[in-house]
């Protein structure tokens, strides 16, 4: 069974559309995430979410916004995509509870906006 | 500003040999630091982690030591062997706050049968 699940796998779509991905998780973590891995590799952070509490990048437009229809799940949605917006997200999981610290990463969406 | 560094974009090694991946850290808050493996068109994989109150970690072929005033991690891998060709990535985060990763850039072993 795939612990974190991301749907699409690939997305191609023009400048200026909306767009979702979708995310799944069935650890039974309190806590996900999206990333964002631009064209140099570099792996950032764009939100943190569990139950109590959304934390957001300050870096990241307000064209971007997670929603969590319940806590296995956390979708990004993007509004008005721009070029620069093509990239690979990775959502991602892990407990909140802090006993362990690592994370557990979906296969990854590669957006390419044309 | 990257907080988390890895300078070596590649490393070649031969199988059966030590590899070694090196880390930089700049943030002093950074109390926890992981290594993360990545094959393409899939998601990184966690492999080993550390706690700033520990200088080693090991996990049969992996090790992973920390050098806190140097700010510096690094990943042994040995013997190496051929599956271990991967993208290796370091992260570091703080176990107080919000719980995310600060990633490298990532370095690329080749394992050589």
């Amino acid at each position: 069974d795939t612990a974190v699940s991301q749907t699409p796998k690939y997305l191609v779509t023009q400048m200026g559309n909306d767009k979702s991905i979708k995310c799944e998780q069935n650890l039974g973590h309190d806590t996900m995430y999206w990333y964002k891995q631009d064209s140099k590799k570099f792996l950032k952070i764009m939100f943190s979410y569990n139950n109590k509490e959304l934390i957001i990048n300050e870096t990241v437009p307000n064209r971007f916004s997670p929603k969590s229809p319940d806590k296995a799940h956390l979708n990004l949605h993007i509004n008005s995509l721009e070029l620069g917006d093509s990239a690979v997200y990775f959502c991602a999981s892990s407990q909140e509870d802090r006993k362990t610290y690592e994370q557990y990463f979906g296969p990854g969406t590669r957006l390419t906006v044309t | 500003d990257q907080q988390v560094k890895q300078n070596s974009p590649s490393l070649s090694v031969q199988e059966g040999r030590i590899s070694i991946l090196n880390c930089d850290y700049t943030n002093s808050m950074f109390d926890y630091f992981l290594w993360y493996k990545k094959y393409p068109a899939e998601g990184p994989t966690f492999l080993i982690s550390i706690s700033s109150i520990k200088d080693k970690n090991e996990d049969g072929r992996f090790t992973v030591f920390l050098n806190k005033s140097a700010k510096h991690l690094s990943l042994h891998i040995v013997p190496s062997q051929p599956g271990d060709s991967a993208v290796y990535f370091c992260a570091a985060g703080k176990q107080t706050g919000a719980n995310n990763l600060f990633f490298g850039t990532g370095t690329r072993l080749t394992v050589i049968p």
